[in-house]
């Protein structure tokens, strides 16, 4: 069974601090992966996607990075957080490119930025 | 502009209501649908897809999608407190990357 999980499930940061958000797929080779943003019960926006190893595209410019060091490990980082990075951050992979392919989310990571 | 716009924003109905949410596209690009529903604390989980005109049945579960007018409703029968959460629809095109998702709408089931 493929199985997604999230690290760290919360973090509370100074604005300015760095960031990094972790996300490991297990059971399925080769994923598509993607990170999402979403406000407090808010919308899902896309932030990057990648189709394989070392290659990541960014959808929106949030001041934020990614980057897939391996088959299965995608991360989201920052050298300096702002207030507006707070929110949940949502790890999620799938087996189509484009067409009917179905999400698979991870659990998520909280952040405050304070 | 929302490209996926969902309504209502929120709704609450008592147990073993009916439950009816509606989403509507504006680019006629997308060709799949799909209902996602999220509680609380938790990463969204896929409910069921549509990508044919018609009804689809799942259970309590029934969306219904109309590609000319592109519409998608999802109604949830017999709704159980265990359905409350926020519910999203998302589109996405033949081809390319991005399933775009709707504001989403909260449901709440009373007792």
């Amino acid at each position: 069974a493929q199985t997604i999980h999230q690290w760290p499930v919360a973090e509370i940061k100074a604005v300015g601090s760095p960031l990094s958000l972790g996300c490991t797929i297990k059971g399925k080779s080769s994923p598509n992966l993607y990170w999402y943003w979403q406000a407090t019960g808010g919308t899902l926006q896309q932030l990057f996607y990648s189709i394989t190893v070392g290659q990541v595209e960014s959808v929106v410019q949030l001041n934020l990075s990614a980057s897939r060091p391996k088959d299965d490990q995608f991360i989201l980082s920052t050298e300096k957080l702002l207030l507006s990075h707070s929110g949940f951050y949502l790890c999620a992979w799938s087996l189509d490119w484009g067409g009917p392919g179905q999400l698979y989310f991870g659990e998520g990571s909280k952040l405050t930025v304070l | 502009q929302q490209k996926v716009q969902q309504s209502p924003e929120s709704l609450s109905v008592p147990e073993g209501g009916m439950a009816s949410l509606n989403c509507t596209s504006s680019d006629r690009n997308f060709q799949y649908f799909w209902w996602y529903r999220q509680h609380s604390g938790e990463g969204p989980k896929a409910l069921m897809s549509i990508f044919s005109d018609g009804d689809k049945k799942e259970g309590r579960f029934t969306a219904h999608l109309n590609k000319a007018s592109l519409h998608v409703s999802l109604h949830i029968r017999d709704s159980q407190p265990s359905d409350s959460a926020l519910y999203f629809c998302a589109a996405s095109a033949s081809s390319g990357q991005k399933l775009v998702f709707g504001q989403g709408t909260i449901l709440k089931v009373y007792l």
